[in-house]
């Protein structure tokens, strides 16, 4: 089974607009943390938000909110006030278990951003 | 430019032969990852490191790879008698102990296997 899905291959908003990413995980640890990551075409992967399983609250980071359902197993970012510079794939990534170090990785949505 | 350092940022070889790969991590960082990522896919992990210990490897690491952090600072990945279906970009991470931080990523070695 996949531990991470993102089921949105791609996605095309306006410029100014909100987005929202889709990203739901899979495990029974009840010890675990989501992470967002933006890849740009330089490759570069950059990390963006963090939600562990024990916050109560959302986590945000200026234009990034993570919105958290734990009961529905999801984790999707939101990013508002999108801009050109936005445009890039967007991985989300669990890390599994206290003391785990690995990610687990989504297969990534494409998010284009028009003017 | 105190980010993760990656060398080669292309290499291309032809089938069978060695590369190796280094990465310096971000200087105060003691963990150093390295991923592998497909056209398409998101990474995939092959190994951790705490310090010069490598503490994980994934399955997806076969014999023909082999990493090392002699010193705990820089770590290199080496690929032997390389196949094409080892070309995809190399991707190393370093984090400090934190779980909430999340590991920042260099820019990534594009292998190709000719």
């Amino acid at each position: 089974a996949q531990k991470i899905t993102q089921t949105q291959p791609g996605m095309f908003v306006q410029e100014k607009e909100a987005v929202t990413l889709d990203c739901t995980y899979d495990t029974s640890d009840p010890s675990y943390g989501l992470f967002w990551y933006k890849q740009p075409s330089s490759g570069e992967m950059i990390f963006l938000i963090y939600q562990g399983s024990y916050d109560q609250q959302n986590a945000t980071e200026g234009r990034y909110s993570l919105n958290f359902q734990k009961a529905r197993k999801s984790a999707n970012l939101v990013i508002s006030a999108s801009q050109l510079g936005d445009s890039a794939m967007y991985f989300c990534a669990m890390r599994e278990g206290r003391g785990a170090q690995k990610l687990v990785f989504g297969q990534g949505t494409r998010l284009t951003i028009n003017p | 430019d105190t980010g993760v350092s990656q060398d080669p940022r292309h290499k291309i070889t032809k089938r069978g032969q060695n590369v190796t790969f280094r990465c310096d991590p971000i200087s105060e960082h003691n963990r150093l990852y390295w991923y592998r990522q497909t056209l398409g896919q998101g990474p995939e992990f092959l190994t951790y490191f705490q310090n010069e210990a490598q503490l994980e490897k994934s399955r997806l690491l076969s014999d023909r790879f082999s990493a090392e952090r002699p010193k705990g600072s820089f770590s290199t990945l080496e690929i032997q008698r390389t196949e094409q279906g080892d070309s995809a970009m190399y991707l190393c991470a370093s984090s400090l102990d934190r779980a909430s931080l999340g590991a920042f990523f260099g820019q990534g070695t594009r292998l190709t296997v000719v």
